[in-house]
């Protein structure tokens, strides 16, 4: 069964840094290029960032270039997102998310339940 | 930056009734949809890819039409658990998704 479970939410200040993982099981990590995507309480949802399946090619939304960044380790089955500046903007769930075939990494076949961040002082 | 509408905001249905989610896309998105049901409490489920194929264990009752800019997504005969919030997503130009159409019980 293909799964992801994220983790690494929490509470952080205004201008804080926190990082996410994503841990997958169930099929070949490497093989799938992987996205982040937040939705912020009551809003709809919002791609973040995405990741090849080697970790080569990176992608970012407007929202975040510059603040965020993606990684993955394919070793560990496990994708990673590292956000600093962070403002209350960026209080949402973050989801991951798998893209649905090998050939397009842009819909995704399986979510994550999210995990949430909260920026406040 | 490609804006997709969904209408209406929320669907009221009677179990076994049709239901018939729209959504607009501000420009051409060729067929590069895809929809999604969200239920409390549990993670995204994709429904339709490519505006209208349905993705691995996907109910027929679920149907996805349309190409351009206005798309639909209609669930034929309500099952109790299909009341959920629905949203459509672009993947033509990057990618964005609707503000979700929430499925009630009428």
């Amino acid at each position: 069964e293909v799964q992801l479970l994220e983790s690494g939410g929490g509470l952080v200040q205004p201008g804080g840094s926190l990082r996410l993982s994503c841990a997958a099981s169930g099929f070949t990590f490497s093989n799938y290029a992987m996205s982040w995507v937040r939705q912020a309480p009551g809003k709809g949802l919002e791609w973040v960032s995405h990741i090849s399946g080697s970790g080569g090619s990176t992608y970012y939304a407007d929202s975040v270039k510059g603040r965020f960044t993606i990684s993955r380790d394919n070793s560990k089955n496990t994708l990673y997102l590292q956000m600093n500046s962070l403002t209350a903007e960026d209080t949402a769930v973050y989801y991951c998310a798998k893209g649905a075939v090998t050939t397009d990494w842009r819909y995704f076949d399986c979510w994550g339940q999210g995990t949430l961040v909260t920026v406040s002082s | 930056e490609i804006v997709m509408t969904q209408s209406p905001a929320t669907l009221s249905v009677s179990p076994g009734e049709r239901a018939t989610l729209s959504c607009r896309a501000s420009q051409s998105v060729s067929s590069n949809l895809a929809w999604y049901q969200q239920k409390p409490g549990q993670a995204l489920r994709l429904l339709i890819y490519g505006a209208s194929t349905r993705a691995t264990g996907i109910p027929a009752r679920f149907s996805g039409s349309g190409s351009g800019t206005e798309f639909t997504l209609t669930i034929s005969s309500l099952q109790s658990e299909d009341f959920a919030v629905y949203y459509c997503q672009q993947y033509n130009n990057w990618l964005t998704f609707g503000g979700g159409t929430k499925v009630e019980i009428k």
